[in-house]
């Protein structure tokens, strides 16, 4: 079946430090993907949609600035947190979709996720 | 997209069914319904989905009210790996439509 990697698992950074994380769908090429935020005990947060070739597109209250997201080929979305501070610690989540159309799940797959600490 | 409600938690004895209930009174006639569940620190798993027919596969089975205004995932022999965070979404199986989480519900298997 369909399968992201998310990489790394897990990150601490320092503060005012940038931080890239890389989501890969494995096994099908990826038009679109997306980002996820998740702070301990609440659900996920969609931050942006990332489309190859293109522009990301941002939920609204996401500063793009901060949140760099570039999806150069089919297969790779980076996001990277710049300047991050303590308050962007949390758990990052991407998924994507196989367009081949898999009857599972119609090929919306996440990753395992990045925790981010930034100390 | 639809919104959805879900009871914020719920327990479950281990062995026995865990009917898990949605509420999605709002669906539109080409939204499906999708159930993820997350465990601990891991990315969201997909479960099942279905338009409006019951549908069943090796993890879970689900049923869709006639109405489609709400549903029910079934476990139907809950194991302590069963404990999770379950996730039901509604939404169009089309183009980049975004997957919006909604609080789901915390199912604890106790042995």
């Amino acid at each position: 079946g369909a399968v992201v990697s998310q990489h790394p698992s897990r990150v601490i950074c320092k503060s005012g430090t940038s931080v890239k994380i890389e989501c890969r769908s494995l096994d099908f090429q990826a038009t679109t993907m997306f980002w996820y935020r998740q702070f301990p005990k609440q659900s996920l947060m969609l931050m942006a949609t990332s489309n190859e070739g293109s522009k990301a597109t941002y939920e609204q209250g996401v500063e793009k600035d901060k949140f760099l997201i570039n999806h150069a080929s089919l297969t790779l979305s980076t996001l990277t947190v710049t300047s991050a501070h303590p308050e962007d610690s949390s758990f990052y989540i991407c998924s994507a979709r196989d367009y081949t159309g898999t009857k599972t799940n119609y090929g919306y797959t996440f990753g395992s996720g990045t925790r981010l600490t930034v100390v | 997209d639809a919104k959805t409600t879900q009871p914020p938690s719920m327990d479950c004895a281990e062995g026995r069914a865990a009917n898990l209930p949605c509420n999605h009174s709002t669906i539109s006639g080409n939204e499906y319904v999708y159930w993820y569940r997350q465990i601990h620190s891991q990315g969201p798993q997909y479960i099942i989905h279905g338009l409006k027919n019951n549908e069943t596969n090796e993890m879970a089975s689900l049923i869709i009210t006639e109405d489609r205004k709400s549903s029910t995932l079934i476990l139907p022999h809950a194991t302590l790996r069963d404990t999770a965070v379950y996730y039901c979404i509604v939404r169009h199986n089309t183009g980049g439509f975004k997957t919006i989480f909604g609080a789901g519900t915390r199912l604890f298997v106790k042995a």
